[in-house]
C-alpha cells in the first residue's frame, strides 16, 4: 500500500540547474497538489491538478512548472534553480475536493547552492 | 478567502499533562477543518477532520477537536500527553467547492519527561 511516493528524497542542485521532482500515487485520486514547506511558514501551494491534463497555479507558482499526463503521476519541474527554491517539497493527493483529506508523500529536501 | 491562525509556534508540556493546540479560522462560508501531524522527516498525516457533522470530532492517537462557530475556533486537545506526541501540528481549512486547503503555520509540540 504505497500511497503517495516522491523521488528523490534529497537533492543538491547548483544555481541555474534544472530538475524534476517525481510524484506518483496509487489510490486513483483525481486531485493532486504540490506544496513547499519552509521553516515557520506552514505549507504553500505551488500547483495543483484536478485530473489528467488539467493543472492550475497555486499561491507560489513562479519558477516551477507541472504536467499531468496520467492520473497517477504529477511531476514538478524547476527550470532554473535559485537559492530561494531551497525548501522541502511535498506532493499530496485526494479523492475529491473540499471535505476530503489530502494524503501526503514523505517529501523531497532540495538545496540550491 | 479562508485563513488559519495557529496561536503559539511552540508549545511545551510535561508527559501526562493536557495538550491544547489552538486554531482559529476565517471563512465567509461554512468551513471544513482539518488537523494534521508531521513527525520529523515525514509527510503530514491526518489526525481528524470536521465536515459539518458532529462539532466534537475524535481523531487518532487520543486527540479530539471541537468546532465552535461563535468563536471561529477548532482547538486540538489530548487529555494526557505522551512522549510520542512530540511533532509539529498543522490546522487547515477548506470550503465547499474549493480544491484547495489553506494551512496554518504550524505548532511544534515538545513533551518533557
Amino acid at each position: 500500500n504505497a500511497g503517495v511516493t516522491q523521488t528523490p528524497k534529497f537533492r543538491i542542485l547548483k544555481i541555474g540547474q534544472s530538475m524534476t521532482l517525481q510524484c506518483a500515487q496509487d489510490m486513483n485520486h483525481n486531485y493532486m497538489y504540490w506544496y513547499r514547506q519552509d521553516p515557520g511558514m506552514g505549507l504553500k501551494l505551488i500547483y495543483y491538478s484536478v485530473g489528467a491534463g488539467i493543472t492550475d497555479k497555486g499561491e507560489v507558482p513562479n519558477g516551477y512548472n507541472v504536467s499531468r499526463s496520467t492520473t497517477e503521476d504529477f511531476p514538478l519541474r524547476l527550470e532554473l534553480a535559485a537559492p530561494s527554491q531551497t525548501s522541502v517539497y511535498f506532493c499530496a493527493s485526494s479523492y475529491s475536493r473540499s471535505n476530503q483529506p489530502q494524503h501526503f508523500g514523505d517529501g523531497t529536501r532540495l538545496s540550491i547552492l | 478567502a479562508q485563513s488559519v491562525t495557529q496561536l503559539g509556534s511552540h508549545v511545551s508540556v510535561s508527559e501526562g499533562a493536557l495538550v491544547l493546540l489552538r486554531c482559529n479560522y476565517s471563512s465567509s462560508v461554512p468551513p471544513y477543518l482539518f488537523w494534521y501531524v508531521q513527525y520529523p522527516n515525514q509527510g503530514l498525516q491526518l489526525l481528524l477532520k470536521y465536515t459539518s457533522a458532529a462539532t466534537l470530532v475524535k481523531g487518532i492517537n487520543g486527540f479530539e477537536a471541537e468546532f465552535k462557530k461563535s468563536e471561529t475556533s477548532f482547538h486540538l486537545t489530548k487529555p494526557s500527553a505522551h512522549m510520542s506526541d512530540a511533532a509539529e501540528y498543522f490546522c487547515a481549512v477548506s470550503v465547499s467547492g474549493s480544491e484547495k486547503l489553506v494551512f496554518g503555520k504550524g505548532t511544534k509540540l515538545t513533551v518533557n519527561p
